[in-house]
């Protein structure tokens, strides 16, 4: 199994344009979740979905960012535009079922850099 | 909103020794689960306790759940520079379906 992948792995980018992260989560895996780790705030959770649908977009930012999963094994998340203080590791995960206690599995990251 | 708060932030130490890291919450957690993440990587899942006072070892680590499922610690033995990265707690809240995670815990194996 290749495990979750994300594209792209690194992203430089200058203030005010648009980003576009890539997931393709584990295969035949229900619940997608994207992450952003910086050092000041650590790992923290931007939206989650199950069976494609998002369940919790409390942690999107604001309106500047956006996520969509269109089908099982594929998901976006698009900040328009974008600003240096978004400059940080985004991950992505996927898990087998609904349930907290049962194993997320993290990609790579893609390590953004807003000029 | 629950929060876990795991101390210390940073510590360095010398092949061989023992160390903890403290995992706490004032909220009570279906489950907790240990991460660690070297870098340039996503997390990878080491261990997860769903009983309160449940005790897990995985080879030299050992982590317990505590009996009011709020707080966890990770030990580990003779640290070797292969346990070297970031140690990541996070919990499961009653009925939720999301992980809260810690800020993280740093940890430096020297040889």
């Amino acid at each position: 199994d290749a495990g979750v992948i994300q594209s792209p792995r690194h992203e430089v980018t200058e203030m005010g344009q648009e980003v576009t992260l890539r997931c393709k989560p584990i295969s035949g895996h229900n619940s997608l979740f994207w992450y952003r780790q910086t050092m000041m705030r650590g790992l923290e959770l931007l939206i989650y979905f199950n069976n494609n649908v998002p369940i919790d977009d409390s942690g999107m930012p604001e309106d500047r960012f956006s996520a969509k999963m269109p089908n099982a094994s594929f998901s976006t998340l698009k900040i328009q535009p974008s600003e240096p203080r978004d400059s940080a590791v985004y991950f992505c995960a996927s898990r087998a079922s609904g349930g907290a206690a049962d194993t997320q599995y993290f990609g790579p990251g893609t390590r953004l850099t807003v000029l | 909103t629950q929060l876990l708060e795991q101390s210390p932030q940073f510590l360095s130490i010398q092949e061989g020794e023992n160390l903890t890291v403290y995992c706490n919450s004032s909220s009570v957690f279906s489950s907790l689960q240990w991460y660690r993440q070297e870098p340039g990587e996503g997390p990878v899942l080491l261990v997860t306790v769903v009983t309160g006072g449940e005790v897990k070892k995985l080879k030299r680590l050992t982590f317990q759940f505590g009996d009011a499922r709020k707080d966890s610690s990770l030990h580990i033995t003779a640290a070797q520079p292969g346990d070297t990265g970031l140690y990541l707690c996070a919990g499961g809240p009653t009925g939720a379906q999301k992980l809260v995670f810690g800020q993280g815990t740093r940890l430096t194996i020297n040889p």
